[in-house]
């Protein structure tokens, strides 16, 4: 089953903050987030996987629940660069390297 | 440069016709995937292969067919029981160990 993602989309101001969260029905080993320009190929941006670890983007951070099997993506300071649409991926546990992606959170920021 | 390569950038289909996209990697990964965007949609995983000579099914592989001959070829074939190809796919590779993915440019699939 797809992952939920929230909220739907969201307009910012440059400078200011958004989250967004990605919430599952299934226990989750880890979670991956990406994000998408128009008609480009999704870009990586951070992992989480049960236990802690975290890789990813220096100027984005994000937090993994692994009890609510939710994580939230944190933009802070967003820039005109960070518009475009997120995407979560989730990876089961015992589901390899196979990942099941939200539909996308479209972010648009402006001046 | 390491990466990921699709071919062709746009490809054309006409009723009942097969059509292969190609899918190709330096990047020395195990593990390849191919994905299905709609417009506005999520991606929705078609196929994928965590080795050589083996694939499996993901949610959506019903009129499609891949093979997995070599480490860094991925190829993908929309057949005719395809009946609504029109989409972008996208191809994507990564580690064998739990890594994330790393995606290609891309083909948009388009009937005629």
């Amino acid at each position: 089953q797809q992952p939920v993602q929230s909220p739907q989309a969201v307009i910012l101001r440059e400078g200011e903050d958004a989250v967004i969260n990605c919430s599952s029905s299934k226990a989750l080993y880890s979670v991956h987030w990406y994000r998408q320009k128009h008609g480009e190929a999704p870009v990586f941006l951070m992992i989480l996987l049960k236990g802690g670890e975290q890789k990813g983007h220096e100027k984005i951070s994000a937090s993994f629940n692994e009890k609510k099997q939710q994580s939230s993506l944190y933009l802070t300071a967003s820039q005109l660069s960070y518009s475009g649409t997120y995407f979560c991926g989730t990876e089961t546990s015992g589901g390899g390297n196979k990942l099941t992606f939200g539909t996308g959170t479209q972010l648009k920021v402006e001046l | 440069d390491g990466g990921i390569t699709q071919s062709p950038k746009y490809l054309f289909r006409k009723e009942g016709q097969n059509v292969t996209l190609s899918c190709e990697q330096n990047l020395n990964h195990d593990a390849m995937y191919w994905y299905r965007q709609d417009p506005g949609q999520g991606l929705r995983l078609i196929y994928y292969s965590q080795i050589v000579n083996d694939f499996q099914k993901g949610d959506i592989a019903e009129g499609y067919s891949v093979s997995r001959e070599k480490k860094e070829s991925f190829p993908l074939t929309v057949t005719s029981a395809q009946k609504n190809p029109t989409a972008f796919y996208l191809c994507a590779s990564s580690g064998r160990t739990r890594e994330t993915q790393y995606f290609g440019p891309g083909t948009r699939l388009l009937v005629l």
